[in-house]
């Protein structure tokens, strides 16, 4: 089954503070991307972090970092320093082949981050 | 940014109309394609085209049909609208098939 569980549905953290996002997935593919999108309330979807499941080294974007266990299907995203911009739904998503060298992407349900002054 | 726009960008319609949805791109990727957003499901793919003229279904394919006569246009039709296919529309791009999707605007569609 091609699955993206976020058990989260909502999280808060203090401004300045670290707060960790845990997704799992399922795939049978051995060759996959993996991704963070955030999408504030103006709605739109904007990546913060991609992983290619090849490289064992977790990826880094600034404050944003991710803990990717392959073996465990587990893919979890790290925010530190957090800032009141940071407030926003946030997805993880991976990637299937589909034909012709396209992609699908299939979501999970979303964790939805506040952050407190 | 990548340049993806959609239009329009709010629409309200009637149970029985068709809808058109337009996804315009100025980065000439060869990838386009669209999802809709619905509480609790997250993202779900619709459709996606791999080349002009070329297009295929995706997991939520059932009551909209896509062309894609040039490069920089992918269309999304609601043949009949049902209140079902209330929702958010995202059109997605990216340049060949192993690479980021970045994602337009978003269009609200409302079926009453």
């Amino acid at each position: 089954a091609q699955t993206v569980t976020q058990s989260q549905p909502e999280m808060s953290v203090q401004e300045a503070e670290t707060v960790t996002l845990s997704c799992t997935y399922d795939t049978s593919e051995s060759d996959y991307y993996l991704f963070w999108y955030k999408q504030p309330p103006s709605r739109q979807m904007i990546l913060v972090i991609r992983q290619e499941a090849y490289k064992q080294q977790n990826a880094t974007e600034n404050r944003f970092s991710v803990n990717f266990q392959k073996a465990a299907k587990s893919f979890s995203l790290k925010i530190s320093d957090s800032q009141l911009g940071d407030a926003a739904m946030y997805f993880c998503a991976y990637t299937v082949d589909v034909i012709q060298g396209a992609q699908k992407l299939v979501f999970g349900q979303g964790t939805r981050l506040t952050i407190n002054p | 940014d990548a340049g993806i726009t959609q239009s329009p960008r709010h629409k309200v319609t009637e149970t029985g109309t068709p809808v058109t949805l337009r996804c315009h791109q100025t980065e000439n990727h060869r990838y386009m394609y669209w999802y809709r957003q619905d509480p609790g499901h997250g993202l779900r793919l619709i459709h996606y085209s791999y080349g002009v003229k070329d297009t295929d279904k995706g997991e939520v394919s059932d009551g909209y049909s896509v062309s894609r006569s040039k490069t920089e246009d992918f269309l999304l039709t609601l043949e009949s609208a049902t209140s079902s296919q209330t929702s958010v529309y995202f059109c997605a791009i990216s340049p060949w098939g192993r690479e980021t999707q970045y994602f337009g605007p978003g269009t609200r569609l409302l079926v009453l």
